[in-house]
């Protein structure tokens, strides 16, 4: 166990909704981090926040967001639900900015 | 650009056997590689990282080696174990402090009882 927190693990919706996932990240870590894995794209990189500010972005698309809470959990928002957003979403949470990434175990995401 | 590969697809070994997982990266400026394990229906799971100042590091049962002059990664696994079953994915950071991770595809090492 990680001790990175995703919740729901899974979730099946239709094109055009709207989802959220959340993720609690290790205790006393203050980066983390989203990833798309697809069978066709591998990990991508999507988002990272460090402290309650975004930090560095990937190859997000404009209909997904993120933010991170005073808390330190984040929430990964997915809009207008294409098919192609099928995927498992990771989150990763580390230290600080120069430390190891440690992964969640996920949420699978259905778009039917 | 920059893109990190992997040249085997598949590797089966047999239990008690050494393993050798391969990556190549194109960026040479690429300053911290991980290795990362995933299993099925996990999250990735850190194994082990090494600096581009450094050529070798050792873990339990693992080592990780970095050839610069190639733009080679490697991880060797020793007496391998069931439970070493699992995808392993390489993965590098442009700069130390620059948190975003790019990840080769994989490679699936299967253990043969």
């Amino acid at each position: 166990d990680s001790g990175v927190t995703q919740t729901p693990k899974h979730l099946i919706t239709a094109t055009g909704q709207r989802v959220t996932l959340r993720c609690s990240p290790r205790s006393g870590d203050l980066s983390v981090y989203w990833y798309q894995q697809s069978l066709d794209q591998g990990l991508q990189f999507l988002i990272q926040y460090y402290n309650g500010e975004e930090r560095a972005k990937g190859n997000i698309l404009e209909r997904f967001s993120a933010q991170q809470f005073p808390d330190l959990h984040s929430e990964l928002n997915l809009s207008s639900l294409e098919l192609g957003d099928s995927a498992l979403y990771f989150c990763a949470s580390s230290v600080g900015q120069e430390d190891i990434q440690y992964f969640g175990a996920g949420t699978r995401l259905s778009v039917l | 650009g920059e893109s990190v590969g992997l040249h085997l697809p598949t590797l089966s070994v047999q239990e008690g056997d050494n393993s050798i997982i391969n990556c190549a990266y194109s960026n040479s400026a690429s300053d911290y590689f991980i290795w990362y394990k995933q299993e099925s229906g996990k999250g990735p799971q850190f194994i082990i990282d090494i600096r581009s100042n450094m050529d070798k590091r050792q873990g339990q049962r693992v080592t990780v080696l970095l050839n610069k002059t190639v733009k080679h990664l490697s991880l060797q696994i020793a007496a391998t174990q069931p439970g070493d079953s699992a995808v392993y994915f390489c993965a590098e950071n442009l700069n130390f402090g620059n948190e975003k991770l790019t990840f080769g595809t994989g490679t699936r090492l299967t253990i043969i009882p």
